[in-house]
């Protein structure tokens, strides 16, 4: 049971790049979210989605696109990475909020 | 307004003693979730309780214990008997009707444990 999979676990980028972090999940959870968590920091809400076809802002959804076509998949994009990206991201499914979050491992994000 | 505080933002304590995290939380319903999540030094985050607000029994698993406190708002995490594995960022969440379908995380708090 792989739970909750994000690519890649490690990236660089140089500002004004573009890319998308992949986030998969096998549990047919209805609900997932993205959040960022910079060094010595907790963690903030980028968008997250109740349903496929259905996507919301969190708290710091500028720079970030989000899209939810299929149950399993919640890419995150970012256009244009600034340094102040440079982040870990995490991406989280849950089967309703009561029962928590089921969160993947990853992915550390250098903007250079 | 932060619906989750956990005002220590880090422990250090040397093997073997405990230590208890503080989280306090701000709800006007009367059904919520609370949770605890640890965060190692490996980076993943690691679900360790979900408690009720209809539960009020404190919990015990290993040597970790959770202190759910409806009259003050609080649901304290002790480790007693702490070893070095137990170093982590440790956060407390909510989940509560005003909140929609999102949890209300702390900020956490840092546990470092010194052999």
């Amino acid at each position: 049971n792989a739970g909750v999979t994000q690519t890649p676990k490690f990236r660089i980028l140089k500002i004004g790049q573009s890319m998308t972090l992949q986030c998969t999940q096998d549990m047919n959870h209805n609900y997932m979210y993205w959040y960022r968590q910079d060094p010595g920091m907790g963690l903030k809400l980028i968008y997250y989605s109740v349903g496929a076809g259905i996507t919301d802002k969190g708290e710091v959804p500028n720079g970030y696109n989000v899209s939810r076509s299929t149950t399993e998949d919640f890419p995150l994009r970012l256009e244009l990475a600034a340094p102040s990206q440079t982040s870990v991201y995490f991406c989280a499914s849950s089967t309703g909020v009561h029962y928590g979050y089921t969160f993947g491992s990853g992915t550390r994000l250098t903007v250079v | 307004a932060q619906k989750v505080t956990q005002a220590q933002t880090e422990i250090s304590v040397v093997e073997k003693e405990d230590v208890t995290l503080d989280c306090v939380y701000e709800t006007r319903d009367t059904t919520y979730y609370l949770f605890w999540y640890k965060q190692p030094p490996s980076g993943e985050l690691v679900f360790l309780i979900r408690r009720n607000s209809f539960d009020e029994q404190n919990e015990i698993s290993g040597r970790y214990s959770w202190n759910f406190q409806k009259s003050t708002s609080s649901f304290n995490f002790t480790i007693t008997a702490s070893q070095v594995v137990d170093s982590a960022v440790y956060f407390c969440a909510l989940s509560d009707p005003a909140n929609g379908d999102k949890l209300s995380f702390g900020a956490g708090t840092t546990v470092t444990v010194r052999a």
